[in-house]
């Protein structure tokens, strides 16, 4: 799986859009792009994920450039409990029991 | 909506004692994994399941451990004899088959080996 790159930290203010940035240039073309999220220690949540078109659901939206080397999550209007380690990660879709690896993320802090 | 659940929340046991975790995947779906995070680092993957088999499992997932699917709807990870270094969140995630690639997590269990 391509290696991601992402910016150790974040600050948002509450009610604005917060831009999540993730660097995979060695992706491949049959990888996906896939971002989760960690409140606090519980269980990583999914948010959204991508192969090449951009993509939108209630929780975010996810622009993949054009050569697929980078991606932006947004969460269009931030809350504090959008506060949050937030993970991209790039791996082969619907293979067998493919697990999901894990970097360092990108804590994102929301303030009011 | 369907979700992933585990027990217990907590786990404390002593040095040497043997814990079982408990995950009860989301219904109908196929694929089960166990991941770990020790405090301050990264989630970690330990081992992935299907039709009744390991699919993958990491270097940490050595001959102390153990996983069991033992009825319908219980995924179980067992530690035979805990070391001190075992202390950690353990997660539950599964997956459907078709259609989807999407794994969803459980809230996991903190396990303390004093």
């Amino acid at each position: 799986d391509a290696k991601t790159t992402q910016p150790t930290s974040m600050d948002c203010a509450e009610g604005r859009a917060a831009n999540l940035p993730c660097n995979h240039s060695t992706i491949s073309g049959n990888e996906y792009v896939y971002w989760y999220r960690q409140i606090h220690s519980q269980g990583p949540q999914y948010i959204i994920h991508g192969l090449k078109n951009n993509e939108t659901n209630e929780m975010a939206s996810l622009i993949i450039t054009e050569d697929r080397k980078s991606s932006t999550l947004i969460l269009p209007h931030a809350t504090l409990r959008d506060t949050a380690v937030y993970y991209c990660i790039v791996r082969v879709g619907v293979e067998y029991g493919n697990k999901l690896v894990f970097g360092a993320g990108t804590i994102l802090r929301v303030k009011s | 909506e369907p979700e992933v659940t585990q027990t217990p929340s907590h786990q404390v046991t002593q040095m040497g004692q043997e814990v079982i975790l408990r995950c009860v995947p989301i219904s109908n779906h196929l694929y089960f994994y166990w991941y770990r995070q020790i405090l301050g680092q990264k989630v970690e993957f330990l081992v992935s399941f299907y039709n009744n088999e390991i699919s993958e499992k990491s270097e940490i997932f050595d001959d102390q451990f153990s996983v069991e699917r033992p009825d319908g709807s219980n995924f179980t990870l067992k530690i035979r004899s805990t070391k001190l270094e075992d202390s950690a969140m353990y997660f539950c995630a599964s997956r459907w088959d078709r259609g989807t690639d999407t794994q969803y997590f459980g809230p996991g269990t903190r396990l303390t080996v004093l």
